[in-house]
């Protein structure tokens, strides 16, 4: 099935660096959120981004909605151990297809102490 | 409970086996939605119910698939006659806000892992 292309598919950082993600899309998404997954777990939902152009934080989280709508981006601020995990973009298009989320591949974060 | 339960959260079943993965959603949530994550990828839809209605079938990938959510609260997703390329983790999520209600959040579960051998 279609899925967003979400880059970088891996990133090795050292503690207290930024981070830098992002996803595009061939089609439009009225809606971009940010999910972050745990081993043996589900994904757990960081930022919702609802405004084409909007800028969201949450603590050492931002995120955008792309002008667009076919792109957003996640940044991450002076990143700690406990930022490791993967990190799935994800596009909701809304109307009949609530809830129907398209998720990028997924970028794994390793941070070294 | 305060979160989406999932049962089993590991099954191993062999190549024809017919398997049951059952969700509790959080009460009162009146969506439900069923995901599908193969290893390395990004989940992906498989179905949604508002309450006991499947409103949203369009990612099952075949007619094995069967999903039903009788009473709009606990929903199983039946795969029979199992594949090897069934094998992926089957995550259920679940919404306070039913479709056109405005911009949602979904809940995830933890998952059913599935191996078929």
């Amino acid at each position: 099935g279609q899925q967003l292309n979400q880059s970088p598919q891996s990133m090795f950082i050292q503690e207290g660096e930024d981070v830098s993600m992002n996803c595009t899309s061939s089609s439009i998404f009225n809606t971009w959120l940010w999910y972050k997954q745990d081993p043996g777990e589900g994904p757990v939902l960081l930022i919702a981004l609802y405004k084409a152009g909007e800028l969201t934080s949450n603590g050492r989280l931002t995120a955008q909605f792309g002008i667009t709508r076919k792109d957003s981006f996640l940044n991450i601020s002076a990143s700690i151990p406990s930022d490791v995990g993967i990190y799935f973009c994800a596009g909701e298009k809304g109307g009949t297809s609530y809830g129907k989320l398209t998720f990028g591949q997924g970028t794994i974060l390793t941070v070294h102490p | 409970g305060a979160g989406v339960s999932q049962s089993p959260r590991y099954k191993v079943a062999k190549r024809g086996q017919d398997v049951a993965l059952r969700c509790d959603p959080i009460s009162g949530h009146v969506s439900l939605f069923w995901y599908q994550q193969a290893l390395g990828q990004g989940p992906e839809f498989l179905t949604y119910f508002q309450n006991e209605a499947q409103l949203d079938k369009s990612g099952l990938p075949s007619d094995r698939f069967f999903a039903e959510r009788p009473e709009g609260s606990v929903s199983t997703l039946k795969i029979q006659r199992t594949q090897q390329e069934d094998s992926a983790v089957y995550l259920c999520a679940s919404s306070s806000r039913r479709q056109g209600a405005g911009a949602n959040v979904l809940t995830f579960g933890a998952g059913s892992r599935l191996t078929v051998l």
